[in-house]
C-alpha cells in the first residue's frame, strides 16, 4: 500500500540544523511531488514548501526561503527537508504529504516527525 | 503572503448541519484556488477530507461535501456524528506557494 514514513524524533540546539526524510513505498516516487508541513504545538498547519522528486525543482514558502533545502534520493525514494539555524520556535511536528499534479490531490500523509529545539 | 481565514470555532448539534468557510485576503476564492479540506483529531496527522474545491476520497464521509459558496471555499457537514469533532483546515493554492487557514475547532454538541 502507498506509505509515507518519516524520520524518527529529534532534540536539536538552538542555531543547528536539523535533516527529516520521508521514505515512499507503493508507488513511483518520481510521479508525485512532495509536500512538507509543519505544526508547532498547540497551534496550525503551516505549508514550508514542496519538492518535484523527478526534477528535484523547489518551491519553499517566503517565511522559509533562506533556511529550508528540500532535497530527494530516487535511489531509494526518500524526501529530505533540512531546516538549518533552528530556534526555539521551530519546536514542531514536520510532515511530509504526497501531491498529484494531475489530480491535485494531497492524499497520503506521513506520521510526522517531532523536532524540539531547545538549549 | 496571502492570508487565509476560517471561523476558529463552531458548535454544531448531533444530526445538524454546519458550514465551515474559508476566505482569502487577496479576494474572491475560487476553483483557481484548488481548496482543500483536512481533518485533524488530537495526537493525529492530518486527514485530506476534500480536494480541488470538491472532490472526495475513498474514506470522505459522504455527509461531507466541499464546494464555494459567497466568494468563499465551503466545508459542509449534514448530518454530523461525535465523530466528526475535530480540527479542520483548509489550503489554498497561489501559484507555486500555498497557504493554510488558522483551523475551525469543530464541536459536536
Amino acid at each position: 500500500q502507498v506509505q509515507l514514513v518519516q524520520s524518527g524524533a529529534e532534540v536539536k540546539k538552538p542555531g543547528a540544523s536539523v535533516k527529516v526524510s520521508c521514505k515512499a513505498s507503493g508507488y513511483t516516487f518520481t510521479g508525485y511531488y512532495m509536500h512538507w508541513v509543519r505544526q508547532a504545538p498547540g497551534q496550525g498547519l503551516e505549508w514550508m514548501g514542496r519538492i518535484n522528486p523527478n526534477s528535484g525543482g523547489t518551491n519553499y514558502a517566503q517565511k522559509f526561503q533562506d533556511r529550508v533545502t528540500m532535497t530527494r534520493d530516487t535511489s531509494i525514494s526518500t524526501a529530505y527537508m533540512e531546516l538549518s539555524r533552528l530556534r526555539s520556535d521551530d519546536t514542531a511536528v514536520y510532515y511530509c504529504a504526497r501531491f498529484d499534479v494531475d489530480s491535485y490531490d494531497m492524499d497520503v500523509w506521513g506520521q510526522g516527525t517531532t523536532v524540539t529545539v531547545s538549549s | 503572503q496571502a492570508v487565509v481565514t476560517q471561523e476558529p470555532s463552531l458548535t454544531v448539534s448531533p444530526g445538524g448541519t454546519v458550514t465551515l468557510t474559508c476566505g482569502s485576503s487577496t479576494g474572491v476564492v475560487t476553483s483557481g484556488h484548488y481548496p482543500y479540506w483536512f481533518q485533524q483529531k488530537p495526537g493525529q496527522a492530518p486527514r485530506t477530507l476534500i480536494y480541488d474545491t470538491s472532490n472526495k476520497h475513498s474514506w470522505t464521509p459522504a455527509r461531507f461535501s466541499g464546494s464555494l459558496l459567497g466568494g468563499k471555499a465551503a466545508l459542509t457537514l449534514s448530518g454530523a456524528q461525535p465523530e466528526d469533532e475535530a480540527e479542520y483546515y483548509c489550503l489554498l493554492s497561489y501559484s507555486g506557494a500555498r497557504v493554510f487557514g488558522g483551523g475551525t475547532k469543530l464541536t459536536v454538541l
